[in-house]
């Protein structure tokens, strides 16, 4: 079953440019994590935020968590072309027997 | 230290034949995740193993679909009698701890086609 479901589902943008991507969830959760996929290739982790955090940074990469409205957000700041993929929230819980639900994805293409 | 390593990368089989996908986890990680990617589509939770248990299935299909992890060796996912349907990616994760407290490391995926 799907959890986190992503919007929008493309965006296309300039190099330089902000990119912003939402995901939605509909259960409790423990973490909610994002990761990126290059065409034809394997998930790459990009940042974790704990349920109990609002905000969290790792380089161009802002991301924040607002639980009562089961969202989160991901901002990439001055996207570069390299930063062309399809990027994924996935919500995961810390009780042993869970795994990692992942949403469609947003599919983001920066040109230069 | 190698990552999660999956091979083959490509696999092609005809209708009817089995397809056996091997899951290597990374070094120190004892739990095994395998998910399936359509085109165009996010990541569909099939099955969550420790050595020798399975932990939860309720992603897998009830038939032809089966996955082990023994106490020595890689993961192997196992289809029986594959139909076109079946063409897709399948990844494998691994992780160290219970749950998912921390992130997952994945691996590069075997590309299934079905002929």
């Amino acid at each position: 079953s799907q959890q986190g479901e992503e919007d929008p589902q493309a965006l296309s943008i300039q190099e330089g440019e902000n990119a912003t991507m939402n995901c939605s969830y509909k259960t409790s959760i423990n973490n909610l994590q994002w990761y990126r996929q290059n065409s034809g290739r394997g998930l790459v982790h990009l940042i974790l935020i704990r349920s109990n955090e609002r905000e969290k940074h790792s380089g161009r990469l802002r991301v924040t968590l607002d639980t009562s409205k089961k969202s989160s957000s991901l901002l990439i700041t001055a996207s570069r072309a390299a930063d062309t993929a399809s990027y994924f929230c996935a919500t995961g819980s810390n009780q042993a027997g869970t795994a990692l639900i992942f949403g469609k994805g947003t599919t983001l293409s920066v040109s230069s | 230290n190698a990552g999660v390593m999956q091979n083959p990368r490509h696999l092609v089989r005809r209708r009817g034949q089995e397809a056996r996908l091997r899951c290597s986890p990374m070094k120190g990680h004892s739990h095994v995740y395998w998910y399936r990617q359509l085109p165009e589509e996010g990541l569909k939770f099939m099955v969550y193993l420790q050595k020798e248990n399975i932990i939860d299935e309720s992603g897998m299909p009830k038939e032809r679909f089966s996955a082990e992890f023994p106490k020595e060796g890689p993961s192997i996912l196992r289809i029986q009698q594959v139909v076109r349907g079946d063409s897709a990616a399948y990844f494998c994760a691994s992780s160290p701890g219970t749950g998912f407290g921390t992130e997952a490391f994945f691996g590069q995926g075997t590309r299934l086609t079905v002929v």
